[in-house]
């Protein structure tokens, strides 16, 4: 069965300073991947998403990822954190041929420092 | 309204009564998704209904659980004889189809069985 694994719980960056957040999957094929992020009272809100193509996906709010088949890893990057990035953020992947159900992992809650 | 709307936001309930949870998914919508999101936890993914077909319940963890979507719009997530297992935020995505579409999510509903 596919896993998503965020093997980061809690993650505190000062604010200027550069974010990566890991994620790790288990899947028989190449899946859909994406990141998503939960502000407090907020519903989960799409940063970016793989299909294909290109390995390293633009989104929104100046945040990357780069999908690294080798390491079954979909890690999510920002150069310069700013305090309104402070969130839960969520990896999840979808079957290759599209549809219905996303596998989430199981979160990493960002702090900021200011 | 713009977004996927879910009612009530928050809900306190008496261990072993039944409760409705709403969604109105964004107009046009075909596909609409039910996920329960433990404290702690990733998100779990419930129901699926797209169109006509028939729905996919592989996600329902009990015979309580149910869901009924009238055409391609409401749709109402049951729970019967609640138990305290049960509370969790419940959340309710859409999306245009299957294949690569978005998944939009709702603020969703904090259940808290007492």
């Amino acid at each position: 069965a596919q896993s998503v694994t965020q093997p980061d719980i809690h993650i505190t960056v000062s604010e200027g300073a550069s974010l990566e957040l890991r994620c790790n999957y288990s899947y028989g094929a190449t899946p859909y991947l994406f990141w998503y992020v939960q502000s407090p009272g907020q519903g989960l809100q799409l940063l970016l998403k793989y299909f294909s193509g290109d390995t390293l996906v633009q989104g929104i709010k100046g945040f990357e990822a780069e999908f690294k088949r080798s390491q079954s890893s979909f890690n999510l990057r920002k150069p310069s954190v700013h305090w309104s990035d402070a969130a839960e953020y969520f990896c999840a992947v979808g079957p290759p041929g599209g549809g219905n159900k996303l596998t989430f992992g199981t979160g990493t809650q960002l702090k900021v420092e200011l | 309204g713009a977004g996927v709307s879910q009612s009530p936001s928050n809900k306190v309930t008496e261990k072993g009564k039944d409760v409705e949870l709403r969604c109105d998914p964004i107009s046009g919508h075909t596909a609409l998704y039910w996920y329960r999101q433990r404290l702690g936890q990733g998100l779990e993914f419930l129901i699926y209904f797209q169109g006509n077909s028939a729905p996919d319940k592989s996600g329902l963890p009990s015979d309580r659980f149910s869901a009924e979507r009238t055409g391609e719009s409401v749709s109402t997530l049951t729970i019967q004889r609640t138990q305290q297992e049960d509370s969790a935020v419940y959340l309710c995505a859409s999306s245009f189809g299957t294949g690569r579409e978005t998944q939009y999510f709702g603020p969703g509903t904090r259940l808290l069985v007492l």
